[in-house]
């Protein structure tokens, strides 16, 4: 089975600092047929869907701030928030793709304002 | 905008089937261009893939719940249907639908859950 981790569990960050959220995953997410890296970010809120932020490690979707970015390869990712604002609190996940067994999800960070 | 908005019972007593539905506005499941996935979330916990189907009817399930569980659509009402029976405690979370983009890998549209408790 992929085991995507994320690091930290939890990260207490002040307004207009840096954020740094961290994703290992078990086996590379590199899509040998495009050269595309399987691997995506999401944001959820209290009480919300998780939202898309961003896709294939480094491509932001449509509407997100540029303040978040994504980066890395293989089997290492960052998601880096470079400037915190209070509506960025909130619990983050990475996740995969592959054919088998398809998305698998990485246990979340919580994101909080120091 | 394709919308997805997920629907069924909020409560299934254990052993019994939990069966919801995704209704999809704003575009066509026929149309081939995404797949419908289902995913849930225990309360105060991560998210887990439960599994997706193409409008071709090609389905793909997450191992530990593959022999538990059938998803399905009605392309006439636009509609994808989860099933999961012989439920226990465990099942007990919100489901999601979610839409991928024609297996870019992400799920880029969700609907915005609905609640299921497993309790006799």
């Amino acid at each position: 089975d992929i085991v995507m981790t994320q690091s930290p569990d939890s990260l207490a960050v002040s307004l207009g600092e840096r954020a740094t959220i961290n994703c290992k995953s078990s086996q590379s997410v590199l899509d040998s047929s495009d050269n595309k890296h399987r691997l995506t970010w999401y944001q959820q809120k209290p009480g919300q869907p998780p939202k898309l932020l961003i896709y294939w490690a480094s491509t932001r979707a449509s509407g997100v701030p540029d303040r978040f970015s994504g980066s890395g390869s293989g089997t290492d990712f960052t998601l880096t928030i470079s400037s915190l604002q209070a509506e960025d609190v909130a619990v983050y996940y990475c996740q995969q793709y592959r054919p088998t067994p398809m998305y698998t999800f990485g246990q979340g960070t919580k994101l909080e304002l120091k | 905008q394709a919308q997805l908005q997920e629907s069924g019972p909020g409560l299934v007593k254990p052993s019994q089937t939990l069966s919801l539905t995704c209704t999809v506005s704003g575009d066509s499941i026929s149309s081939g261009s995404f797949y419908l996935n289902w995913i849930r979330q225990p309360a105060g916990k991560g998210l887990e893939w439960i599994g997706r189907i193409h409008a071709s009817g090609r389905t793909g399930y997450d191992p530990s719940l593959k022999s538990r569980v059938t998803i399905s659509l009605d392309t006439s009402k636009n509609q994808v249907s989860l099933r999961l029976n012989s439920v226990t405690a465990a099942d007990t979370a919100m489901y999601y639908c979610a839409r991928d983009p024609m297996v870019a890998g992400y799920l880029d549209i969700w609907g915005k859950g609905t609640p299921v408790t497993v309790s006799s």
